[in-house]
């Protein structure tokens, strides 16, 4: 089955502490995207890449760090300059065709701040 | 600047009746238009999308959205609603002609309701 895995399901983060979520992609997709949910605020782009090796930032991009070096993978590092971490975080993948792409989405990683 | 409008926060209904869940769009030219649905705790599947051609659009699960170039529109549709559609939903809009910006613009969400 083709899709888009993120793990760990929940993830808990003590102060001062780096976390990294990951994002794993079979369906051959070049661009990479990952989202910040908050209630009532809809999505917010934190990150994207459309191909390995790039990335640019998103929105909200302060306090994240990414790496693509694989096209399957874009892990998101939650770093501790990051000082409100807990939401509900998604990553999208795409196929870049020209601009007519859409989007798919895994099923999310929600993090606890403890 | 371009946005995206939802401007029902929160919707109920009763399981059987229509539903339609309005969006709005500020945008020069004809955007790329998108509806996903996310359940509580769940990622966002795609119900939808319009790119060009016929502005009436079929979905998964019953959905259809029509495009209204007039009106900046692309609202959200289902003729008898089920149970299982309560959920979260989303608008999204892409930009055609946003140069490298491949950025979605997205909507706040409806929270769809539904009564037994």
């Amino acid at each position: 089955d083709g899709g888009i895995t993120q793990s760990p399901k929940y993830l808990f983060r003590k102060e001062g502490q780096n976390v990294t979520l990951s994002c794993e992609q079979n369906l051959n997709h070049d661009a990479m995207y990952w989202y910040r949910q908050d209630p009532g605020q809809g999505l917010r782009l934190i990150y994207y890449s459309q191909i390995v090796n790039d990335f640019q930032k998103g929105d909200i991009a302060e306090g994240y760090s990414v790496s693509r070096e694989k096209k399957e993978s874009f892990p998101l590092t939650v770093t501790s300059a990051q000082k409100n971490p807990t939401a509900f975080y998604l990553c999208a993948s795409s196929e870049a065709r020209g601009r007519r792409e859409t989007q798919y989405f895994g099923p999310g990683t929600r993090l606890l701040v403890l | 600047a371009q946005s995206v409008t939802q401007p029902d926060i929160h919707i109920t209904v009763s399981e059987g009746a229509s539903l339609e869940l309005r969006c709005n769009y500020s945008y020069g030219a004809t955007p790329y238009l998108f509806w996903y649905v996310q359940s509580p705790g769940q990622g966002l599947q795609l119900l939808l999308k319009y790119f060009s051609g016929d502005t009436l659009v079929q979905g998964i699960k019953g959905f259809e959205a029509e495009f209204k170039r007039s009106q900046s529109s692309f609202n959200l549709r289902k003729p008898s609603v089920h149970w299982s559609d309560a959920a979260e939903y989303f608008c999204a809009v892409g930009l055609p002609n946003a140069g490298n910006n491949r950025k979605l613009i997205w909507g706040l969400g409806t929270s769809l309701a539904v009564n037994p």
